[in-house]
């Protein structure tokens, strides 16, 4: 089963809105978890690196005002797309790893944000 | 700066038969791991296969299988008996071996080959 939740995926808003995005670890604590931007036919681009009790660290180029992300606690992390317009509009999907650095990257469903 | 990337933007292959993909990293660290991962139209990310840098055994997952050339720094999947239900768009991945810092986990993707399978 999923051991990462991502929440909501679909969400279709009026421009100017702010849209949450919710990501928690199922079964194991998460001290980093990541968000990506996917737009179609496209890679994975990294947004930024979310670290639980202290500031995210964000990819050249990602407006921090923007793209607000809060990792309050070891299963949860937000993204929050503030004031949101039609040009943010994309996939966005977050990963989180267990603290064991072997083990591979879990990846939530990702959510799918319309601006209109 | 780690880069990894993929040439073949679109691959296809004919059910039942062989394909390979290809994927190409340049890094300057010795200790890393590689990942094929599987992206179908439901854009769920589903891991194929992962290979240590440190491990000289190409790893394997039942149909599916790399020729890792730490050297030449190449990573390709071979995917064999091709199911229909393997299309998706595939993407390799880079991922340093240190678990110290913030970039821990941090995952470095290539652009992405399609991949059609043909019945």
């Amino acid at each position: 089963g999923a051991v990462v939740s991502q929440h909501p995926s679909r969400v279709i808003c009026k421009s100017g809105t702010s849209v949450k995005i919710e990501c928690r670890s199922l079964d194991f604590q998460a001290t980093t978890m990541f968000w990506y931007r996917q737009f179609p036919k496209q890679s994975l681009m990294l947004m930024a690196t979310s670290n639980e009790g202290s500031k995210a660290t964000y990819e050249q180029g990602v407006e921090k005002d923007k793209f607000l992300i809060n990792h309050a606690s070891l299963t949860l992390s937000t993204l929050t797309v503030t004031s949101a317009h039609p040009e943010d509009s994309s996939f966005y999907i977050c990963s989180a790893g267990r603290a064991t650095y072997s083990q591979p990257q879990h990846f939530g469903d990702g959510t799918r944000l319309s601006i209109l | 700066a780690q880069t990894v990337t993929q040439s073949q933007p679109e691959m296809s292959v004919q059910e039942a038969e062989t394909v390979t993909l290809s994927c190409t990293y340049d890094t300057s660290e010795s200790d890393y791991y590689l990942f094929w991962y599987k992206q179908p139209p439901s854009r769920q990310m589903i891991l194929v296969i992962r290979q240590e840098a440190y491990k000289q055994q190409n790893a394997t997952e039942n149909r599916f299988s790399v020729n890792f050339q730490k050297a030449a720094k190449s990573f390709s999947l071979k995917i064999s008996d091709s199911q229909l239900g393997d299309a998706a768009m595939y993407f390799c991945a880079y991922r340093r071996g240190d678990a110290g810092g913030t970039s821990y986990g941090k995952l470095t993707f290539g652009q992405g080959t399609i991949l059609t399978v043909h019945p």
